[in-house]
């Protein structure tokens, strides 16, 4: 189904190098998030960004990079400075009152 | 900050049964509680939210109780079917989804 979505679904990389995982969403929302899972945990927020040209950090920002230069869209960087990055991603958007609206994720594995 | 502790992380019931999952936060000012369900390889969803006005809110076989006095909510599901299986999640916030925090996670089986 559509509203937002992430590619690719899976991403593999070597260690050292930076990946980008995109994020598009088409629900108009002004609000959108990165978020991280790991096994057994619950979701950390990386970023998330308000409105276009803005973004602040989460939990978890160190060894992460993002930009918001269009409404639609919320790529996020993972950096070489990330020391675990090997984890499933997760966009979201929302307004700023309502609740949040998944993508179906990334699963990044770096080795 | 806000924590939030889920409780349990596995939970295995038969089909008919009820399910119950418990929650607890740390900070009083939370004032927004919601439940998410992702089945394996998809997406969270949304399934059922409270906020601090009411006590408790029911939507079909689901609901969710709010108690605010001992900072603790639950999910409740009724008569759960194989179809429930999937991993739960809860989460709340004070300010919205900024800084909304999220459980670990209980991964409910529901046997045929």
């Amino acid at each position: 189904d559509g509203g937002i979505t992430q590619s690719p679904k899976y991403l593999f990389r070597k260690e050292g190098q930076n990946v980008t995982l995109s994020c598009e969403q088409n629900l108009n929302h002004d609000a959108m998030y990165w978020y991280r899972q790991d096994p057994g945990q619950g979701l950390r927020l990386i970023y998330y960004s308000q409105i276009v040209n803005d973004f602040q950090k989460g939990d978890i920002a160190e060894g992460y990079s993002v930009s918001r230069e269009k409404k639609e869209s919320f790529p996020l960087t993972v950096t070489s400075a990330q020391k675990n990055p090997t984890a499933f991603y997760l966009c979201a958007s929302s307004t700023l009152d309502s609740p949040l609206h998944f993508g179906n994720g990334t699963r990044l594995t770096v080795t | 900050g806000e924590n939030v502790e889920q409780h349990p992380s596995t939970l295995s019931v038969q089909e008919g049964d009820s399910a119950v999952i418990k929650c607890t936060y740390s900070d009083s000012a939370s004032n927004y509680f919601p439940w998410y369900k992702q089945e394996l390889g998809k997406r969270p969803q949304l399934i059922i939210d409270i906020r601090s006005n009411v006590g408790e809110k029911k939507d079909q076989r689901i609901a969710v109780t709010l108690n605010k006095t001992a900072k603790h909510f639950s999910l409740h599901i009724t008569e759960t079917q194989p179809e429930d299986s999937a991993v739960y999640f809860c989460a709340a916030s004070i300010q919205g989804n900024n800084d909304m925090r999220f459980g670990a996670g209980t991964r409910l089986t529901v046997k045929p």
